[in-house]
């Protein structure tokens, strides 16, 4: 069974730091570009970053360039996700999903979240 | 703000059906595969549809995906309550070179 576990989430002051954690288990981590993606409370979904799945290549939402770092360790088959310089906007619940395959792009499995509260 | 336009919300009584639109541009739906992502309250989104018009295992034959030009829609028929839930489109956007989310749709059974 493929399963993502986020892990990390909590209470950060503006302008700190966090590093998120998603663990994957059920499938061949090392072969999977991995997505992260969040959602403010009652918001719609927003595209944070992505991985390739030698972690060579890297994208990110412009909101969250220069500010957060995705990598991964294949041999934890573990992905993170760095935050930085974090303002009150950033909070979320942050998801990490497997990009799926097919012809096109889709994330065919995601975590359960976590939560990423920002304030004083 | 999301580049995927979606109605805020639809309705209709159990058993009918429902269709949600997703309008984007060629530099996104236009030129690149739709998929289809329900999130029922609480819980982490799904994947319903993908490659405009697929469906994963598991996904029951009531729900269906189609794309023209610039816009794709999500139809769901036999309507159940268990299908109340946010839907959302997505796709690749070749210009902004990352994932794009449609702005969301609730789907709410009558």
């Amino acid at each position: 069974e493929v399963q993502l576990v986020e892990s990390g989430g909590g209470l950060v002051q503006p302008g700190g730091s966090l590093r998120l954690s998603c663990v994957a288990s059920g499938f061949t981590f090392s072969i999977y570009a991995i997505h992260w993606v969040r959602q403010a409370p009652g918001k719609g979904l927003e595209y944070v970053s992505v991985i390739s799945s030698d972690g060579k290549i890297t994208y990110y939402a412009n909101s969250v360039k220069g500010r957060f770092t995705i990598s991964r360790d294949n041999s934890k088959n573990t992905l993170y996700l760095q935050l930085g310089s974090l303002r009150p906007e950033d909070m979320a619940v942050y998801y990490c999903a497997r990009e799926g395959s097919g012809d096109g792009y889709n994330l065919d499995f995601w975590g359960q979240g976590t939560l990423v509260t920002v304030s004083s | 703000q999301s580049v995927l336009t979606q109605p805020p919300s639809v309705s209709a009584a159990p058993g009918q059906k429902v269709t949600i639109s997703c309008s984007g541009s060629s530099s996104n739906i236009g030129n690149n595969y739709v998929s289809w992502y329900q999130q029922l309250p609480g819980t982490a989104p799904k994947l319903l549809i993908y490659d405009n018009n697929k469906r994963p295992s598991g996904i029951p034959d009531r729900f269906s995906g189609s794309k023209s030009g610039t816009s794709a829609t999500l139809g769901i028929t036999g309507l159940q309550t268990g299908d109340e839930a946010d839907y959302y489109c997505g796709t690749w956007d070749s210009s902004l070179s990352f994932y794009v989310f449609g702005t969301g749709t609730k789907v709410t059974v009558l």
